[in-house]
């Protein structure tokens, strides 16, 4: 059973879009939810994350927006650059589980 | 430099033969956690440890061993019982305080 499910698993924007990467979740009890950027050969690093008591949260050009009552969330990337070409995880935890939870991916590629 | 270490980046191995992979990290992280990653599979938890010589299965355990006798250290063997071993394999540690988990650069593991 899939409890993170991520779309879509493949975008191309080009440069200077919008991307908008999409997640949804079963578990209620996930309280913990990262989005991690992982370039083809190299370990995933945290982008951005959030807790469900904010709906919105912004990081530059990195913006997560969560719908609590949908269990839904999803990543924008606003003016997208050829430099955000990458592969996108959302994920999720547990309070105290220390355990994440993943998605299986989004390959992003910006053409210019 | 602060951080985690995998080593080596590429592992090439035959049928039968067991391997094990390196995760050192530097970090004084309590938790440290292997992953496998897949072409549209996303990442999976093989084994995960909270503390030192204790450690617990994630979900795809089976032909795979830990230990952990050291808080900066969590080598991963993979056994002949892994039926299909070549993925990229990536180690991760997270301090209690905080539920950012940091990714080492990964091992690519290819048997011949």
């Amino acid at each position: 059973q899939q409890q993170v499910k991520q779309s879509p698993q493949s975008l191309i924007v080009q440069k200077g879009g919008i991307s908008i990467i999409n997640c949804a979740y079963e578990n209620t009890a996930f309280d913990y939810f990262p989005w991690y950027q992982q370039f083809p050969g190299k370990g995933p690093a945290l982008l951005i994350a959030i807790r469900p008591d904010v709906s919105e949260k912004k990081e530059g050009r990195f913006t997560i927006s969560f719908n609590k009552s949908a269990k839904q969330f999803s990543l924008h990337i606003m003016d997208s650059q050829p430099g955000d070409s990458a592969t996108y995880f959302c994920a999720a935890e547990g309070a105290g589980s220390y355990q994440l939870t993943f998605g299986k991916g989004t390959k992003l590629s910006v053409i210019p | 430099d602060g951080g985690i270490t995998q080593s080596p980046k590429y592992l090439f191995r035959k049928e039968g033969q067991n391997v094990t992979l390196s995760c050192e990290q530097n970090l004084n992280h309590d938790a440290m956690y292997w992953y496998r990653q897949d072409p549209g599979q996303g990442l999976r938890l093989i084994y995960y440890s909270q503390i030192v010589n204790d450690f617990q299965k994630g979900d795809i355990a089976e032909g795979y061993s830990v230990s952990r006798e050291k808080k900066e250290s969590f080598p991963l063997t993979v056994t002949s019982a892994q039926k299909n071993p070549t993925a990229f394999y990536l180690c991760a540690s997270r301090s209690r305080a905080d539920n950012e988990q940091f990714f080492g650069p990964g091992t690519r593991l290819t048997v011949l």
